[in-house]
């Protein structure tokens, strides 16, 4: 059975400064995996995924992410941390289950940014 | 144009009433999705439709039954609603439902029960 594990359920930096958001997945099979954000009531928005091509997965507003299948992690980072950026970020692992993919989420990382 | 709608936005009722949500998408997808977000904001999968026909069914109580008229919508209705039930429901839809199709969401229908 797959699953993932968001290490942090928040994490709080200055604008300005560096973004890391940490996903540990676990999968049977060769798993696609995405990062979503979602703005306060908002829906949810992609902002990147892996399909077995490239292993550093570049995402939209600056984000990105890198798999590490010998670490089973899909940490999200990015260099410089917008305002714009608070919301909470859910890391999605795609495995098959029986005869469908079923996508299963971590349980959120607030990312709170400070001025 | 949005492309995954729902209605309504935000929903408030009493325990015990029956009540139903709509999802419609304008992508040309084939594959939609329900899920619910508690106060916590877990997602957790509900049912999944590929081409009006039920693929995923998580466990979810049978007061749930969702509906695909056609490939284009799916709603869902809610029997004898309990307070339980108060959540964030979101619909999405991807391309199809295999292993590297993302989601799109819609906006989310906010369910209180009272």
């Amino acid at each position: 059975a797959q699953s993932v594990t968001q290490l942090d359920s928040h994490v709080s930096v200055s604008e300005g400064t560096p973004v890391l958001l940490r996903c540990n997945y676990s999968s049977s099979y060769s798993p696609s995996l995405f990062w979503y954000v979602q703005h306060p009531n908002k829906g949810l928005q992609l902002l990147l995924k892996y399909t077995s091509a490239a292993t550093l997965v570049k995402g939209i507003n600056g984000f990105e992410a890198e798999f590490k299948k010998s670490e089973t992690s899909f940490h999200l980072t990015k260099p410089s941390a917008h305002m714009s950026d608070a919301a909470e970020y859910f890391c999605v692992v795609s495995d098959r289950s029986g005869g469908s993919y079923i996508p299963t989420f971590g349980r959120g990382t607030s990312l709170i940014v400070h001025p | 144009d949005t492309a995954v709608s729902q209605t309504p936005k935000y929903l408030v009722t009493q325990m015990g009433n029956d009540k139903s949500i709509k999802c419609e998408q304008n992508l040309g997808h084939d594959t939609m999705y329900w899920y619910k977000q508690d106060s916590k904001k877990f997602l957790k999968i509900m049912f999944s439709y590929n081409n009006k026909e039920l693929i995923i069914n998580e466990t979810v109580p049978n007061r749930f039954s969702p509906k695909s008229p056609d490939k284009a919508h799916l709603n869902l209705h809610i029997n004898s609603l309990e307070l339980g039930d108060s959540a964030v429901y979101f619909c999405a839809s991807s391309q199809e439902g295999g292993r590297g199709y993302e989601q799109y969401f819609g906006p989310g229908t906010r369910l209180t029960v009272t």
